[in-house]
């Protein structure tokens, strides 16, 4: 159980162009969702955090222009990267959260992940 | 602040136990996590210690938490190959924001 997934897992594009990166929570509901950045040999930071029906919630620093995120159902969360450019290659990762009164401790489960690299 | 600290490499020879440790400064934690990242992919949450726990077992994983001085440790029992991985470490909050350690690189010695 517990199973969250990214798609795509990796993507190339050019600068300028703008790319969606889907993540879905296959067998529960999330009612949290939440976006990082990881950049090579270093830990995760969070970018923002993703209610479904709400806004996004942004870390400082992070541009919400940039970064649009959309949370429309309990399993699928978006991160739109727009008019990226080469300092925005990275990892992306998605977690998920479940409601705590149901999971072990709120615990976040982790997509796979999504390497983009802008051109 | 929160912050999250861990030795960066840790190399073990196959068949003895790894020891990884985390030190945080931030008291307030609810819950304690430890996730495992192999090249190339998300994370895998290993195990999880409720704050007011002192031990937790599961299986090969034995995890230590001393609140008093602010430190998490990750034994694995009988390391095999297949647990070579960056290991973190993470706090979790009310505000259900997880602040993750900078990550240790087990490196497994045939």
């Amino acid at each position: 159980g517990a199973v969250v997934s990214q798609h795509p897992s990796w993507v190339i594009c050019k600068s300028g162009t703008s790319v969606k990166i889907e993540c879905r929570s296959l067998d529960f509901q999330a009612t949290t969702m939440f976006w990082y950045r990881q950049f090579p040999k270093q830990s995760l930071m969070l970018m923002a955090t993703s209610n479904e029906g709400s806004k996004a919630t942004y870390e400082q620093g992070v541009e919400k222009d940039k970064f649009l995120i959309n949370h429309a159902s309990l399993t699928l969360s978006t991160l739109t990267v727009t008019s990226a450019h080469p300092e925005d290659s990275s990892f992306y990762i998605c977690s998920a959260r479940e409601d705590p009164l149901r999971s072990a401790a709120g615990a976040q489960y982790f997509g796979p992940g999504t390497r983009l690299l802008v051109l | 602040g929160e912050d999250v600290e861990q030795s960066l490499f840790l190399s073990v020879r196959e068949g003895d136990s790894s020891v990884i440790n985390c030190t945080y400064t931030d008291s307030s934690s609810t819950y304690l996590y430890w996730y495992k990242q192999e090249p190339g992919a998300g994370l895998q949450l290993l195990t999880y210690i409720f704050s007011n726990m002192d031990m937790k077992q599961d299986q090969r994983l034995t995890v230590l938490l001393n609140k008093k001085d602010k430190h998490l440790s990750l034994r694995i029992a009988d390391t095999q190959t297949g647990d070579s991985a960056i290991y973190f470490c993470a706090e979790g909050f009310g505000n259900e924001k997880l602040t993750f350690g900078t990550g240790t690189r087990l490196t497994i010695i045939p």
